[in-house]
């Protein structure tokens, strides 16, 4: 079964400060990754995806993420915050895809929540 | 913009009352799925379905029902709510997968935050 870790419950970062987010996954073959925001009141918006190819994956709003498969990890990255970005942040694995239209996808991890100080 | 909507957003009702969280779609997707969300923990998934008049339910064991009669409405319905169901219901849809486009990307709307007192 898949599984999804996000090891920082709560980070607070300055704004203009450099930012990772830490994502490990367990999963038996090559997994789909993904990290969402979410901010108050509302629902999740995807910031990016990696499916296959380059292991450097640019997202939304400035964001990137590195897959790592040594490391089982896909950190989310972005060079300097606003403060705009604080929100809840949440890694996604996503189950390999069959054709015959499997619903089945996405375990989330618990979410880091993003503090952004003037 | 996604255009997938939850209805109510918030709804806090008593005790023993039926409810039912509407979610409706306008992309023609197949996929829709439901999931559950408490503060500070992962989502969940409590009920999926792959088209109409298919629903399974999900990794985490609820006491609500679905129904999917046409591919845009996904209702979830619980017959008898009780404080146990507090928490954010997140509705989602998906389109499939497109070989090598790569993973499909998952809508979500924006949630109903349920307090059953």
């Amino acid at each position: 079964a898949q599984s999804v870790t996000q090891p920082d419950i709560h980070i607070t970062v300055s704004e203009g400060a450099s930012l990772e987010l830490r994502c490990n996954y367990s999963y038996g073959a090559t997994p789909y990754l993904f990290w969402y925001v979410q901010s108050p009141g509302q629902g999740l918006q995807l910031l990016l995806k990696y499916f296959s190819g380059d292991t450097l994956v640019q997202g939304i709003k400035g964001f990137e993420a590195e897959f790592k498969r040594s490391q089982s990890s896909f950190n989310l990255r972005k060079p300097s915050v606003h403060w705009s970005d604080a929100a809840e942040y949440f890694c996604a694995v996503g189950a390999s895809f069959d054709f015959a239209g499997s619903a089945r996808q996405l375990t989330f991890g618990s979410g880091t929540q993003l503090t952004v100080l003037p | 913009e996604a255009d997938i909507y939850q209805t109510p957003r918030y709804l806090v009702i008593g005790t023993g009352k039926k409810i039912t969280l509407e979610c409706s779609q306008t992309m023609g997707h197949d996929k829709m799925y439901w999931y559950q969300q408490d503060p500070g923990m992962e989502l969940h998934l409590i009920h999926y379905s792959y088209g109409v008049n298919s629903t399974e339910k999900g990794d985490l064991s609820s006491e609500s029902t679905v129904s999917r009669i046409r591919t845009e409405h996904f209702p979830l319905t619980l017959e008898s709510a009780r404080p146990s169901h507090t928490s954010q219901y997140l509705c989602a849809s998906s389109e499939p997968a497109q070989g090598a486009r790569g993973a499909p990307e998952a809508f979500f709307g924006q949630g109903t935050r349920l307090t059953v007192v």
